[in-house]
């Protein structure tokens, strides 16, 4: 089966502008969570989205934030971007919202953006 | 949110070595711990999902332990080898906030 498909791969933006990243869950997956990656840390949480609904969010400020479709593709937008957005960003699904027991997360390979 | 835990923050071993490492975490209210492995330039892979007390789980050469009580988990590389360099992550099944991670460097 296909696994998570991110889109796309590698972005490259000026600051100010703004970026939308696209997450394609696992066939049947209801859960899409969201991850940063800045150099030198570890995979930071930004929120989570289950049945087209944000569930659980991350400290991150407001000009991060996603939605969820009918069909559980996610979005992520961040706007007004900041040479500080610059990370690898990482969405992950699950069969059950995060809290409920679940089999752990399948990754996509991420969108590395940089802000230039 | 809770705290999770681990250490060290990186290793370096040598071909053939056995490793392990440490994920901590609030003991309360514990319903799962996930371990997670991440080579460079790919996803993170899940690697196991421990739920009871006393847990033991292998895979290959690589095996984990669980202690709710205390809260830790262990994670134990057999005979390391070069393939097995990446990071090693956990996190809690009630938020999935992953712990900083162990780097793992294995040099041939």
């Amino acid at each position: 089966k296909a696994g998570v498909t991110q889109t796309p791969r590698y972005l490259i933006k000026t600051r100010g502008q703004q970026v939308t990243l696209s997450c394609s869950p696992i066939s049947g997956h209801r859960s899409v969570s969201w991850y940063q990656q800045t150099p030198g840390q570890g995979l930071q949480f930004l929120f989570e989205y289950f049945s087209e609904t944000q569930r659980n969010k991350g400290n991150f400020p407001g000009r991060f934030s996603g939605r969820q479709f009918s069909n559980s593709r996610s979005e992520m937008n961040v706007s007004t971007l900041e040479l500080g957005d610059s990370a690898l960003y990482l969405c992950a699904s699950s069969l059950a919202l995060t809290g409920a027991f679940n089999y752990g997360y399948t990754f996509g390979s991420g969108t590395r953006l940089t802000v230039v | 949110i809770l705290n999770v835990e681990q250490s060290p923050q990186s290793l370096h071993v040598q071909e053939g070595d056995s490793t392990n490492f440490t994920c901590s975490f609030p003991s309360s209210n514990f319903y799962a711990l996930h371990w997670y492995r991440w080579e460079t330039a790919k996803s993170p892979e899940a690697l196991f999902v421990m739920t009871l007390n006393g847990d033991e789980k292998k895979k290959g050469r690589i095996s984990a332990t669980l202690n709710t009580k205390e809260g830790y988990s262990y994670l134990y590389i057999k005979g390391s080898q070069p393939e097995d360099s990446a990071t090693y992550l956990c996190a809690l099944n009630n938020d999935m906030r992953f712990g900083a991670g162990t780097r793992l460097t294995v040099k041939p």
